[in-house]
């Protein structure tokens, strides 16, 4: 029943390290998108694929690389991670990336790098 | 360039008490306008959006927002707010970069309904 799923729920892990966060979406939309949400809440979009195409990528380091194997699924590798990487991460989706169609968002990644 | 003001962080309100969630955004385009509401340790989900004609919108759990062009707003209410309203609100705008959509929030605001 979940239209968009995270996995994992909850990952700690130590700098340095180079972690995944798998996306999926059930919906059959063609535009999928990547959040971080700060320790204070704020939210702010990281990348976004149109039928696995990046189409945005937002100022993030290049030890974020994100991977779309197909229009379903969009994951985030984070390579090195450090302490400033602690977050909460958003996958989301929506119809197409032109329209003024909602964006559904998944359940979130909390991500601790200690 | 388009951005989004959330003016109150925290917003303490009684159980059965009005309340009024300020957004402002700027933007120098037609904008699409959204309130999401974050349960504790959930996900966004869609309250209301703005896209276009009747500028008062209206959600089915009786939030309503009234999009605002001269005063650049998009506030949120709601008559009688429930214990289970308590969430974080974010207010968003839709931008258009490179064809290709996103959405902008606001800071957030913390609603908390107190019996």
């Amino acid at each position: 029943d979940t239209a968009v799923s995270q996995t994992p729920k909850y990952l700690v892990t130590q700098m340095g390290n180079d972690k995944s966060i798998k996306c999926e979406q059930n919906l059959g939309h063609d535009t999928m998108y990547w959040y971080k949400q700060d320790s204070k809440k704020f939210l702010k979009i990281m990348f976004s694929y149109n039928n696995k195409e990046l189409i945005i990528n937002e100022t993030v380091p290049n030890r974020f690389s994100p991977k779309s194997p197909d229009k379903a699924h969009l994951n985030l590798h984070i390579n090195s991670l450090e302490l400033g990487d602690s977050a909460v991460y958003f996958c989301a989706s929506s119809q197409d990336s032109l329209g003024t169609y909602e964006q559904y968002f998944g359940p979130g990644t909390r991500l601790t790098v200690t | 360039a388009q951005s989004v003001t959330q003016l109150d962080s925290q917003v303490p309100v009684f159980e059965e008490a009005p309340v009024e969630l300020r957004c402002n955004y700027s933007s120098s385009v037609s904008v699409y306008l959204f309130w999401y509401v974050q349960y504790p340790n959930q996900g966004l989900q869609l309250l209301l959006k703005y896209l276009s004609g009747s500028t008062l919108v209206e959600s089915i759990n009786g939030f309503e927002a009234e999009f605002n062009k001269s005063q650049t707003s998009f506030h949120l209410r709601k008559p009688s707010v429930h214990i289970s309203d308590t969430a974080e609100y974010f207010c968003a705008v839709r931008k258009l970069i490179q064809g290709a959509q996103k959405l902008v929030f606001g800071q957030g605001t913390r609603l908390t309904i107190n019996p």
